[in-house]
């Protein structure tokens, strides 16, 4: 798979579930960020954990990050409609590059 | 809060013209980017540039790209001849160091005829 990519690709809930979407990466990281992309519109900054950090909440949101598996998930707990959107996890390398290289991102439909 | 601004957020142009992307990042950060995001895929980076000039680009970026900074607050990504395959959303970012968040502005999307 390629660095940053999201699983799954899709995912519909009911409100009031959680939902939990996985970020797979291959490179060293001094970051991840996860972000939101409403249909169309602008990417909206989530959270942010850096390498040296486990699990990092904001909100609804918990974002673990495991740097042996390079591997990030981002839990959405109780999940509204409005929650409905494309979320895309991005890493920032610890070397050479410093922008950020997205995922596949994981479309999520919570059902009202 | 403060946020990147994109101008236009829509700009339809025939295959061959120049367009150029309007971008007026965060005011105190100090680095700039370029992303564009083709319907239905992944957000690609182009470009980065800090301290005045590209400190990075993706072979994305050839030589019909390029970017300025003319003054204190713009930052432009210019296409010298478009082509089809150029339609997509491009979207400026700035932060204000390494290892921070990136912020992005709502984009603008390039429709090529």
């Amino acid at each position: 798979s390629q660095q940053g990519e999201e699983d799954p690709q899709a995912l519909s809930i009911q409100e009031g579930e959680n939902a939990t979407m996985n970020c797979s990466y291959k490179t060293s990281i001094n970051n991840l960020q996860w972000y939101r992309q409403n249909s169309g519109r602008g990417l909206v900054h989530l959270i942010l954990i850096r390498s040296n950090e486990r699990e990092k909440h904001s909100g609804r949101l918990r974002v673990t990050l495991d740097t042996s598996k390079k591997s990030s998930s981002l839990l959405i707990t109780a999940s509204r409609a409005a929650d409905t959107a494309s979320y895309f996890c991005a890493t920032a390398s610890d070397t050479g590059r410093r922008a950020l290289t997205f995922g596949s991102g994981t479309r999520l439909q919570v059902q009202p | 809060e403060p946020e990147v601004t994109q101008t236009p957020s829509h700009q339809v142009t025939q295959m061959g013209q120049e367009v150029i992307l309007h971008c007026v990042p965060i005011s105190n950060h100090l680095y700039f980017y370029w992303y564009r995001q083709i319907l239905g895929q992944k957000v690609e980076f182009l470009v980065s540039f800090y301290n005045n000039e590209i400190s990075e680009k993706s072979e994305i970026f050839d030589d019909q790209f390029s970017v300025e900074r003319p003054d204190g607050s713009n930052f432009t990504l210019k296409i010298r001849s478009t082509k089809l395959e150029d339609s997509a959303m491009y979207f400026c970012a700035s932060r204000d160091s390494v290892g921070t968040e990136a912020f992005f502005g709502q984009g603008t999307r390039l429709t090529v005829v």
